[in-house]
């Protein structure tokens, strides 16, 4: 079965600094997405990041970027140039086979704070 | 106003009680899906639908029940409500098929339920 796991409840990172926040998953698909979504405290969820499971780079997005380890079966997010603005939740998931239907898993979630 | 729209934001309700929550999408996605979300948990999927007329369940299924008789609407009713299914409730929409297979969900911005 297809799982997402983030093993950081929660992160600190100073202002203007850089820091990843982990995610591993299982899925037995060659097919499959990943995707970072940000929850900051109002609740909305905002898309950030994909990475389809054969592109040959990591994807990235201003200041985001995915560092895809296939082996690993990991795909962390790196923010880099961390901004108070940046302070939400963050989670990680993944699609299933081809993602023709758009139907996600989602991890638990690691709620970052930026410090000033 | 363009978009997916969630009504009501708010609700409390008592046991045993039946409660709907609405969800209208502007875009004419074919997918829509309804997540819960708990701490510790992250969202999962209740139920979900590819089309007007064709409904899936998803992870957490139980005491919900869903519809789609039109493309643009996707309610979500608990048909007697409990206390275990008090949880912020998100209703997300899109397009498939898309060629890189990034079909990113847009979400409502969340109904927030309370089953006393």
């Amino acid at each position: 079965a297809q799982k997402i796991t983030q093993t950081q409840p929660g992160m600190f990172v100073q202002e203007k600094e850089a820091v990843t926040l982990d995610c591993t998953y299982d899925t037995s698909d060659p097919s499959y997405g990943l995707f970072w979504y940000k929850q900051p405290s109002s609740g909305e969820m905002i898309f950030l990041i994909y990475q389809g499971s054969y592109d040959q780079q990591n994807a990235t997005e201003g200041r985001y970027s995915l560092n895809f380890q296939k082996a690993r079966k990991s795909a962390n997010l790196v923010i880099s140039a961390s901004q108070l603005g940046d302070s939400a939740m963050y989670f990680c998931a993944m699609s299933e086979r081809g993602n023709q239907g758009g139907k996600l898993i989602f991890g638990q979630g690691t709620e970052l704070s930026v410090k000033p | 106003d363009a978009g997916i729209t969630q009504s009501p934001r708010y609700k409390i309700t008592e046991t045993g009680r039946q409660v709907t929550l609405m969800c209208h999408q502007t875009w004419s996605h074919s997918y829509m899906f309804w997540y819960r979300q708990d701490l510790g948990h992250g969202l999962r999927l209740i139920y979900y639908s590819a089309a007007a007329d064709i409904t899936d369940k998803g992870e957490v299924p139980d005491g919900y029940v869903v519809s789609r008789s039109k493309t643009e609407n996707f309610p979500l009713t608990l048909e007697s409500a409990t206390r275990s299914q008090t949880s912020v409730y998100f209703c997300a929409s899109t397009l498939a098929g898309s060629p890189s297979g990034a079909n990113v969900l847009t979400f409502g911005a969340g109904s927030r339920l309370t089953v006393l």
